[in-house]
């Protein structure tokens, strides 16, 4: 496709239920990252992918978080056990090739999850 | 620790009107920094950067940023804002070796007629 594009759009969930959200990242880009948008918190780092390495996990808040990459194109984002405080809106980049800050990284419209 | 401070959460500017956004970072070294725009319902645009170089950068929409190490600032500014600026901005920072960026908490732009 020509952008980033993160399914579903919305997701609504209660309490203590797992949530996975998907992110297809612009053809040919080998980096891939994950952040989450919270109100009064702005943008925070939450996993990162670069072709075939290891991920950087440093930025997840809780062992519930996990993420993985398959075929090194679309990735998942899973929340186990969810809480109200997971709430956010969850933005999806990707990045051409190194993976290194001088990338331009190009966001994906977001899933808005909501934690009943 | 690195951040990223965005001091306005919220400005109003008039149409026409010049702007400038404030965004002071700290890190250990000069850090790529960038300034990206996300207008309602729609993703984060990058409107420019800053690797190292000219201190003054231009970017898309007539916006540009000068970096300032000194202050360790990275200023946006447009010298006459349009409605359809009205929007969040998000000034933020990446360590050269690493591909996550640190992100300021936003600037919500409001633009008056």
């Amino acid at each position: 496709g020509a952008g980033v594009s993160q399914s579903p759009s919305n997701k609504v969930t209660e309490k203590g239920k797992d949530v996975e959200l998907r992110c297809d990242p612009i053809s040919g880009h080998t980096a891939l990252y994950w952040y989450r948008q919270s109100l009064g918190q702005g943008l925070e780092f939450l996993i990162y992918f670069q072709g075939n390495s290891a991920p950087d996990k440093s930025g997840l808040p809780s062992d519930r978080f996990s993420a993985e990459r398959t075929g090194g194109s679309v990735s998942t984002l899973t929340i186990q056990r969810t809480q109200q405080e997971d709430s956010a809106v969850y933005l999806c980049a990707s990045s051409l090739s190194t993976g290194g800050a001088q990338e331009t990284q190009y966001f994906g419209p977001g899933t808005r999850l909501l934690v009943l | 620790a690195q951040s990223v401070t965005q001091p306005d959460i919220h400005i109003t500017v008039s149409e026409g009107a010049s702007l400038e956004l404030r965004c002071n970072y700290s890190y250990g070294a000069t850090p790529y920094l960038f300034w990206y725009v996300q207008s309602p319902g729609q993703g984060l645009q990058l409107l420019l950067k800053y690797f190292s170089g000219d201190t003054l950068v231009q970017g898309i929409k007539g916006f540009e940023a000068e970096f300032k190490r000194s202050q360790s600032s990275f200023n946006l500014r447009k010298p006459s804002v349009h409605w359809s600026d009205a929007a969040e901005y998000f000034c933020a920072v990446g360590p050269p070796y690493r591909g996550a960026l640190i992100f300021g908490k936003g600037t919500t732009l409001s633009v008056s007629s």
